[in-house]
């Protein structure tokens, strides 16, 4: 059991350029979930995945923003003309079915100029 | 709407003392779990302790306990035997259907020696 990782780590660009990031989850969970979090706040949820269904998108989660899951293991999340806002740690998380505890990765810094 | 409120944006405790994290949550559902994690400073956020409501024990995890009180809404964290490596931000989350966490804003807490 390795984890959760995410690639970038850190990542700047400049506003308008588009981005993205990947996560592998462990490797027997099924579930995948994205947040984001903005410095001094608590994770917010984007996207989640059962396997390669993407079963649930937040608010939070505009047009720019986009996720796959395409062989219902690794996944990308992408931003399109991003903006200063976007500027934040995006986690991502995995877990098996059900309820219970998620595993989070160490998170890509996105920061946006 | 489901919310999660941490209202001790700071906390801090010397070492070997014993702190106490406050979290109250709503929801109008039965089921749930209830999860601490710790975020320690520029480093990924790990699971602390878990408590499913179903169950009236207070769950535990060595130095770590809860106080459940499912009529109130109320999930407070005690860390017993303070040690600086519990120098971390705090957060109580919420999980009602398996998808979803429910952050709180956090509750940083720094340990003194």
């Amino acid at each position: 059991d390795t984890g959760v990782s995410q690639d970038p780590r850190h990542k700047i660009t400049k506003r308008g350029q588009n981005v993205t990031f990947r996560c592998d989850p462990i490797s027997e969970h099924n579930r995948l979930y994205w947040y984001r979090q903005t410095l001094g706040q608590g994770p917010e949820f984007l996207t989640y995945f059962q396997n390669e269904a993407q079963l649930e998108k937040s608010r939070l989660l505009s047009d720019r923003f986009s996720a796959e899951r395409p062989k219902g293991s690794f996944s990308t999340l992408e931003i399109q003309r991003t903006e200063q806002g976007d500027s934040a740690m995006y986690l991502c998380a995995s877990s098996t079915t059900g309820i219970g505890e998620q595993y989070f990765g160490p998170g890509t810094r996105l920061t946006v100029t | 709407a489901q919310t999660v409120t941490q209202s001790q944006p700071e906390m801090s405790v010397q070492e070997a003392e014993t702190v106490t994290l406050s979290c109250t949550y709503d929801t109008s559902e039965s089921d749930y779990y209830l999860f601490w994690y710790k975020q320690p400073p520029s480093r990924q956020m790990i699971l602390v302790i878990r408590q499913e409501a179903y169950k009236q024990q207070n769950a535990t995890e060595n130095r770590f306990s809860v106080n459940f009180q499912k009529a109130a809404k109320s999930f407070s964290l005690k860390i017993s035997d303070s040690q600086l490596g519990d120098a971390a931000m705090y957060f109580c989350a919420l999980d009602q259907a398996g998808t979803a966490l429910i952050f709180g804003k956090g509750t940083t807490l720094s340990v003194s020696s």
